[in-house]
């Protein structure tokens, strides 16, 4: 069955600090990705997703940026960190031939 | 630009009533409708997707209802649980939009026993 690890769950850093948040898939391969953020008392908002190793496409001009070295790949990262950084950071997957997402467990980062 | 709202934002109801949950879009030019469900702090969890073609779809206790054209869909939960408190959020995939979602604000639901 497919599964979908993201880590670490939790993490603080100062600002102007680097970022790197990895997203692994399991039992699937090709998979759409997508990094999501959740903001205190805003929706999901979309920031990358990938069709393919080496393939990024951004939604919002930010200070984050996305790579997917592998197939089953996906990191967030960022140089130096902002305030605005902070919040509720999702990825996720699509298999071929479905519709559904599926999410991995977050990670929570507060930018201090 | 499509946008997604859902009402309300929070609802408390007792245990064993039966509710709605609410979501509307801008753009009714979408492939789905999807709901999720989430608990505080983790991932969300994919609940019923309803294609565009469809009216509704059904599992278990829940019934998602999906009217394109006036660009509303309904959450109906029967004999509510304290263990369906969280939150629903709702997302639809736009035509053209790559499968990317656009999700709601989500309503808390919260199931007192």
């Amino acid at each position: 069955s497919q599964t979908i690890h993201q880590w670490p769950a939790t993490l603080v850093q100062p600002v102007g600090s680097p970022l790197s948040l990895e997203c692994t898939v399991e039992g699937t391969s090709n998979p759409n990705l997508y990094w999501y953020r959740q903001a205190a008392g805003r929706g999901l908002q979309l920031l990358f997703y990938s069709v393919g190793i080496g393939q990024i496409s951004s939604e919002v001009p930010q200070n984050l940026s996305a790579s997917r070295p592998q197939d089953r790949q996906f990191i967030l990262s960022s140089k130096k960190l902002l305030l605005s950084d902070s919040g509720f950071y999702l990825c996720a997957w699509r298999g071929t031939g479905t519709e559904k997402l599926f999410f991995g467990s977050g990670t929570q980062l507060s930018v201090l | 630009k499509q946008e997604v709202t859902q009402i309300p934002a929070a609802l408390s109801v007792p245990e064993g009533e039966n509710l709605v949950l609410n979501c509307s879009f801008t753009d009714s030019a979408i492939y789905n409708l999807q709901w999720f469900r989430q608990d505080p702090g983790k991932g969300l969890t994919s609940l019923l997707l309803i294609q565009s073609s469809q009216r509704e779809q059904t599992s278990g206790r829940l019934n998602a209802s999906l009217d394109k054209s006036s660009g509303r869909s309904t959450l109906y939960i029967a004999a509510s649980q304290p263990g369906d408190s969280a939150t629903y959020l709702c997302a639809v995939m736009s035509g053209g939009s790559n499968y990317k979602l656009t999700f709601g604000k989500g309503t808390l639901l919260t199931v007192n026993p």
